[in-house]
Order: C-alpha cells, then sequence, then structure tokens
C-alpha cells in the first residue's frame, strides 16, 4: 500500500527553527514528486512547492519561496518542510501529496501535520 | 499566481445535481487538461476525486464528473448524497515554474 505519513504536531515559538517530516512507503520513493500543502484554520488549501527526491529539483510557489525550504533524503524515503525563524502566521496544518507519476495531480495524502507559533 | 476562483458555497437536496465551477486564465486551466478536483471532510485530509479534467480514480462513484470549457473548470456531482458534504477545491497544473495553483475552495451542503 502507497502511504505517506507525516511527523506529529509542532507547538513552537516565535522566531524557532522547525523541521517536520513526511515519509513515504509502499513505491520507489525516488520517482515520484512530493507537494506540500498548508491550509491555515478555517482556510482553503495553498500549494507551496514541490520537490523530486531522484535529484532534489525543487520549485517554489512564489508565495513561498524564501520563507520555507523542501528538501528530502532518499536514504530514509523523507521529505521535509523547514522554516528557519517562524512566526505566528505560520500556524497551520501542513500536507505531503505524492504527484501521480506520469500525470498531474496528487494521490496519495499524508495526514497532515498541525503546527502551532505562539508565544 | 493567483487561486482559481470557485464559488463559496453549493447546496442542493439529495438526489439533486450541484455544479461547482473552478475560473483559471489561459497560463493554469486553460492552458492545460491537467485540472483535479479533490474532497475535503472536516478535520481529514483531502482525496482525489477528478484528474485530467474529466477521469475518475477507482473508487470513486460515478456520479462525480469533470468538465472544461476554456478558462473555466467544473466539477458536477449528480444524485447527491448526505455524505458528499464537504468542501472541494480545484486544482490546476501552471507550468514547470511554479506548477500547480488550488481553488479557493467551495462548500457543498446537502440540504
Amino acid at each position: 500500500e502507497v502511504q505517506l505519513v507525516q511527523s506529529g504536531a509542532e507547538v513552537k515559538k516565535p522566531g524557532e527553527s522547525l523541521k517536520i517530516s513526511c515519509k513515504g512507503s509502499g513505491y520507489s520513493f525516488t520517482s515520484y514528486w512530493i507537494g506540500w500543502v498548508r491550509q491555515m484554520p478555517g482556510k482553503g488549501l495553498e500549494w507551496m512547492g514541490i520537490i523530486y527526491p531522484g535529484d532534489s529539483d525543487t520549485r517554489y510557489s512564489p508565495s513561498f519561496q524564501g520563507q520555507v525550504t523542501i528538501s528530502a533524503d532518499k536514504s530514509i524515503s523523507t521529505a521535509y518542510l523547514q522554516w528557519s525563524s517562524l512566526k505566528a502566521s505560520d500556524t497551520a496544518m501542513y500536507y505531503c501529496a505524492r504527484q501521480a507519476a506520469r500525470g498531474n495531480w496528487f494521490d496519495p495524502w499524508g495526514q497532515g501535520t498541525l503546527v502551532t507559533v505562539s508565544s | 499566481q493567483s487561486a482559481l476562483t470557485q464559488p463559496r458555497s453549493v447546496s442542493g437536496s439529495p438526489g439533486q445535481s450541484v455544479t461547482i465551477s473552478c475560473t483559471g486564465t489561459s497560463s493554469d486551466v486553460g492552458g492545460y487538461n491537467y485540472v483535479s478536483w479533490y474532497q475535503q471532510h472536516p478535520g481529514k485530509a483531502p482525496k482525489l476525486m477528478i484528474y485530467d479534467v474529466s477521469k475518475r480514480p477507482s473508487g470513486v462513484p460515478d456520479r462525480f464528473s469533470g468538465s472544461k470549457s476554456g478558462n473555466t473548470a467544473s466539477l458536477t456531482i449528480s444524485g447527491l448524497q448526505a455524505e458528499d458534504e464537504a468542501d472541494y477545491y480545484c486544482c490546476s497544473y501552471a507550468g514547470s515554474y511554479t506548477p500547480y495553483v488550488f481553488g479557493t475552495g467551495t462548500k457543498v451542503t446537502v440540504l
């Protein structure tokens, strides 16, 4: 079974750093793009960026370029989303999702990681 | 890159049909046949319902259908059922530099 399992909820203070993870299983991790999606409380889905673990090719939405870093460690089939200095406005649910091998849709999705940033 | 425009809400009685529109530009929806739709129930992760404008993944009921005309894509739910009450999001490919953009989301209410 193809699965993406994300790391657990985080509570952080403004200015702190954070790295959340998304571990893929049941398929060849290096052969599929992995995307990250933000959902702020009570709001819609926002596409943040995408990475190809095979060669770490990464693309960002202009809204998130410079605000976050997407990376992957193919040796442990895990993609990451990280912040160097969190803000209260980063409070949101973050989802990872696998792009289809020869298509432009996302399936499956991870269960989501809730990030809360509060002083 | 702006979010695709969807109506905030649509509603219908059980058994009726509802259609959700998703309007973009020639740089996204109008430029590619790569529109997908996702269903999200409260507190759950999104679920793929339609891909490549009108294709259904296995396991998705055939009452869900998709189409596109120009810069606007649409999702139609025929024979509305109580379990279809959820938020729905469209997503379009938008080119290799910034590949994807989501719609603003539509809440479907079953009356």
